[in-house]
């Protein structure tokens, strides 16, 4: 199947530091979602993207759907306690098919 | 709206027993899917739904049917449970472009 590479796999910041985190595929893809799951829920969609060099944001999230359409980056600014979870990357191309990322762990120490 | 609800939350199964996991959602989307997530491994498509009467394979479809007789619901069926099908069980529903999560089924296989 689709292979979408997720980095970094875990990131440990201070609160009020800002995050960045992004995920690359080996195709080219219309779609890019971003998601947050919590322990013991499914995940929760942030943000979509539906175009090469959009750049969409929600409150303190910022998601940006690369040039090359092969890649989707996710920033977070001035983190919080709450943030806290696990961050997963999706991706559709001409298929209706998703594909998800690994996910990146984030941790935020108050 | 309840948005996307899937029962049971927990279920144990003995190896060859057979269950039918629930899913329904109340949006009107016509596309609905269900995916399993493992540790490390992110979350996998199994099977997948355009419109009532249609469904297609999706990475891991191996040991499960589905069937979609009506647009609100798409159950997830295991023939003959083993204990590689021990996971996390996510149907999702969405239009075009985005998926909206139910809250999961923790599924073991003894």
């Amino acid at each position: 199947g689709q292979q979408l590479n997720q980095s970094p796999q875990s990131m440990f910041i201070q609160e009020g530091e800002d995050v960045s985190m992004n995920c690359t595929s080996s195709s080219i893809f219309n779609t890019w979602l971003w998601y947050k799951q919590e322990p013991g829920e499914g995940p929760v969609l942030l943000i979509a993207l539906y175009k090469a060099g959009e750049l969409t944001s929600n409150g303190r999230l910022t998601a940006q759907f690369g040039i090359t359409r092969k890649d989707s980056f996710l920033n977070i600014s001035a983190s919080i306690p709450s943030d806290v979870g696990i961050y997963f990357c999706a991706g559709q191309g001409s298929s209706n098919q998703f594909y998800f990322g690994t996910g990146t762990s984030l941790t935020v120490i108050p | 709206n309840a948005g996307v609800t899937q029962t049971p939350k927990f279920q144990v199964l003995k190896t060859g027993q057979s269950m039918t996991l629930q899913c329904a959602q109340d949006m009107n989307h016509e596309y609905m899917s269900w995916y399993r997530q493992d540790p490390g491994m992110g979350l996998r498509l199994i099977h997948y739904s355009v419109g009532a009467g249609i469904t297609d394979q999706g990475e891991v479809p191996n040991g499960y049917n589905v069937s979609r007789s009506t647009t609100e619901d798409f159950p997830l069926r295991l023939l003959s449970a083993a204990p590689s099908q021990t996971s996390v069980y996510f149907c999702a529903s969405g239009r075009q472009g985005a998926q909206y999560f139910g809250p999961g089924t923790r599924l073991t296989v003894t």
